[in-house]
């Protein structure tokens, strides 16, 4: 079993739709990261968590420390955020083990 | 926000050569730098920990001589990979923690290498 898991691993939506994307971990953390990655490869830093909830723009994370489970939420989704969505949790010494990401396409 | 280049973004050789590729963090400075690694749809993989004026840490099963990481300056990290072979055709990935304090790190574009 991988210490991060990504659910779901693939989501197809409509421009418009409330998105959800969930990870869980099984390992204690300092932090947990949301991070984007694009066709050509580049990684974006979403967000970095270690309670509570942030919000940037269209895009809220949350995370839950005693169940060890984040949630990523778009709202109104648009086409530009297709991309490949993924949960890192950050361990001892800065260590990132990665989930292997959800990858969302949303449709005009 | 903090910006973190790498050098080449793209690049193919021949086995048995050596590729050296850079990354920098252009308006900060970083003690930290990370190596990852990630195959065609994988997940990325922790190669190595870098301290700037020390040695990396590298991750279990990673060749520390074959990845050479250099840390010279708070603002450039190194990998060489050297020798290379088919299988270490892959994409290469930086990442550069700010000095300081502990926060998000920032991720380089990555760097593409094909090895003939």
């Amino acid at each position: 079993k991988n210490e991060v898991e990504q659910s779901p691993q693939n989501l197809t939506a409509q421009e418009g739709e409330f998105i959800t994307i969930n990870c869980s971990y099984s390992v204690g953390i300092s932090a947990l990261h949301w991070l984007q990655q694009h066709p050509g490869g580049g990684i974006v830093s979403l967000f970095m968590l270690s309670s509570g909830k942030k919000k940037h723009g269209r895009l809220i994370a949350t995370i839950n420390i005693q169940e060890k489970h984040s949630s990523l939420h778009i709202t109104a989704s648009h086409p530009r955020d297709s991309a490949v969505y993924i949960c890192a949790v950050e361990t001892s010494g800065s260590r990132l083990t990665f989930g292997e990401g959800t990858q969302l396409t949303v449709n005009p | 926000g903090a910006v973190v280049s790498q050098h080449p973004s793209r690049v193919i050789c021949k086995s048995g050569t050596s590729v050296k590729i850079e990354c920098r963090s252009l308006d900060f400075q970083a003690t930290t730098m990370f190596w990852y690694r990630q195959f065609p749809k994988q997940s990325l993989m922790l190669m190595a920990t870098s301290n700037e004026g020390s040695k990396a840490t590298y991750e279990q099963g990673v060749e520390k001589d074959k990845f050479l990481i250099n840390h010279a300056s708070l603002t450039l990290s190194t990998l060489t990979v050297t020798s290379a072979h088919p299988e270490d055709s892959s994409f290469y990935i930086c990442s550069a923690r700010l000095a300081a304090r502990q926060e998000t790190q920032y991720f380089g574009p990555g760097t593409r290498l094909l090895v003939l």
